[in-house]
């Protein structure tokens, strides 16, 4: 059981807008900064989204990140097949003083 | 360009030790933490530990499953940091991957000491370790 929740699956069609949220609590969410991540089998994990809303370049601008309270969001606003993979949100736990991640989230385009 | 190179996984068996080593370049070592991430087979990544910077004291921080039985070092002599894993269990079999924390970025401090990112995507390609008897 991971301390931030995704939900397991999402799915959309090509160009269709497509969320992922992320759930955690007051010591990590709630008091550190979110990132976000793409993982394809047999690669290394992709940086999407640092400090909640920061984009790395050469990271599509449709990708967007949003922090609210306890919970985070991912944001895709216009699906390509290539987005087909699993994310992950990420962050600091103070209580725990550990990173946690999300239990990911596989993204199908239909 | 940014590089990590993890060398050091195989098959051991349950009880055993293994280390792994991973080499960076491409970034100012010295000011990074480093971090290990790991994913099991069907699973999702989990964090390992890490180990701050010589500047922050080169502390470590450890996930609970491997607390007492894994070692995060590092050399910053050799721009490589190693996972020293002991008693290890079957539930340890995964894909083994360094990276940077924040994991996958790179930071370090500027002329005015102001902390400010130097390379994102600061990866490993990831080294497979197997414990099985």
């Amino acid at each position: 059981q991971s301390v931030l929740t995704q939900p397991p699956s999402a799915s959309g069609t090509p160009g269709q807008r497509v969320t992922i949220s992320c759930s955690g609590s007051n010591s990590n969410i709630g008091s550190n900064y979110v990132y976000w991540y793409q993982h394809l089998p047999k690669t290394a994990p992709k940086l999407l989204i640092y400090r909640n809303n920061r984009r790395p370049s050469g990271v599509p601008d449709r990708f967007s990140g949003s922090k609210s309270g306890t919970s985070a969001s991912l944001a895709n606003s216009g699906l390509r097949s290539e987005d087909e993979a699993d994310y992950y949100c990420a962050t600091w736990d103070d209580s725990l003083s550990a990173w946690v991640f999300g239990g990911g989230t596989k993204l199908t385009v239909l | 360009e940014v590089q990590l190179l993890e060398s050091g996984g195989g098959l051991v068996k349950p009880g055993g030790s293994l280390r792994l080593s991973c080499a960076a370049s491409g970034f100012t070592f010295s000011n990074a933490w480093m971090t290990w991430v790991r994913q099991a087979p069907g699973q999702g990544l989990e964090w390992v530990g890490r180990v701050k910077s010589k500047n922050d004291g080169e502390t470590t921080d450890y996930a609970a499953p491997v607390k007492g039985r894994f070692t995060i070092s590092r050399d910053d002599s050799k721009y490589t940091t190693y996972l020293q894993m002991n008693s290890l269990r079957k539930e340890d079999t995964a894909v083994y991957y360094c990276t940077t924390d924040p994991p996958g970025i790179a930071e370090t401090y500027d002329s005015n000491g102001y902390l400010v990112v130097e390379a994102f995507d600061v990866w490993g390609q990831g080294t497979v370790v197997t414990v099985s008897s």
